[in-house]
């Protein structure tokens, strides 16, 4: 039973427009969910989470965004950058778990 | 260090072997996590340490796996009599506080079963 899903295994984006990764969970438990970032070879690095009291959340160039009804997020990057080019995990947990509910990742690719 | 660091990097076992693999936190994190990760999949949770204590480990796959953090600090992952299907790559995370968010990741190790 996969409780979190990313429906896009990968993404190709063009330097400079916007990358919108997706993120879709059935738990209604959930209430905190988190973006890491992969290279490979290394561990998964924290990008950006966001409280379900909040609909948006913004630092930089990254905002996520939460529709609790619909049990969906996204991440947007603007302007994507070369640099951006790695796997995205969206992740969820609820209040007072230890535990993090990983999405299968969605491999983001970034062209020059 | 200034980061999770974990050991050895790559790990080959045959088939009934038994393996350890090392964790060192980062420094005054409270929390340690273990996760395993397939080919191609997310992260799962095995289990979690606060502290000394382990006080989940309702993800670990059999009773082959255990895990161990008796100082608080360095932990170990022992997999007793490997099979084919523990081939993954093992990662640990340490945490601060005793919650589960802005974990930080070692570079994990990757186990092959042969």
């Amino acid at each position: 039973d996969q409780q979190v899903k990313q429906n896009s295994p990968s993404l190709s984006v063009q330097e400079g427009r916007i990358s919108i990764l997706n993120c879709d969970y059935t738990n209604s438990m959930f209430d905190y969910f988190l973006w890491y970032k992969k290279y490979p070879a290394e561990g998964p690095t924290f990008l950006i989470s966001i409280s379900s009291i909040k609909d948006k959340n913004e630092d930089g160039r990254f905002t996520v965004f939460l529709n609790k009804s619909a049990k969906h997020l996204s991440l947007h990057i603007v302007p994507s950058q070369p640099g951006d080019s790695a796997v995205y995990f969206c992740a969820a947990s609820n209040q007072g778990a230890q535990k993090l509910v990983f999405g299968q990742g969605t491999r983001l690719t970034i062209n020059p | 260090g200034a980061g999770v660091s974990q050991s050895p990097r790559y790990k080959v076992a045959k088939r009934g072997q038994d393996v350890a693999l090392r964790c060192d936190p980062i420094s005054g994190h409270v929390s340690l996590f273990w996760y395993q990760q397939a080919l191609g999949q997310g992260p799962e949770f095995l289990t979690y340490f606060q502290n000394e204590a382990q006080l989940d480990k309702s993800g670990l796959p059999s009773d082959r796996f255990f895990a161990e953090r008796p100082e608080g600090s360095v932990s170990t992952l022992k997999i007793q009599r490997t099979q084919q299907e523990d081939s993954a790559v093992y990662l640990c995370a340490s945490s601060q506080r005793g919650f589960a968010e802005k974990l930080f990741f070692g570079s994990g190790t990757q186990l092959s079963v042969l």
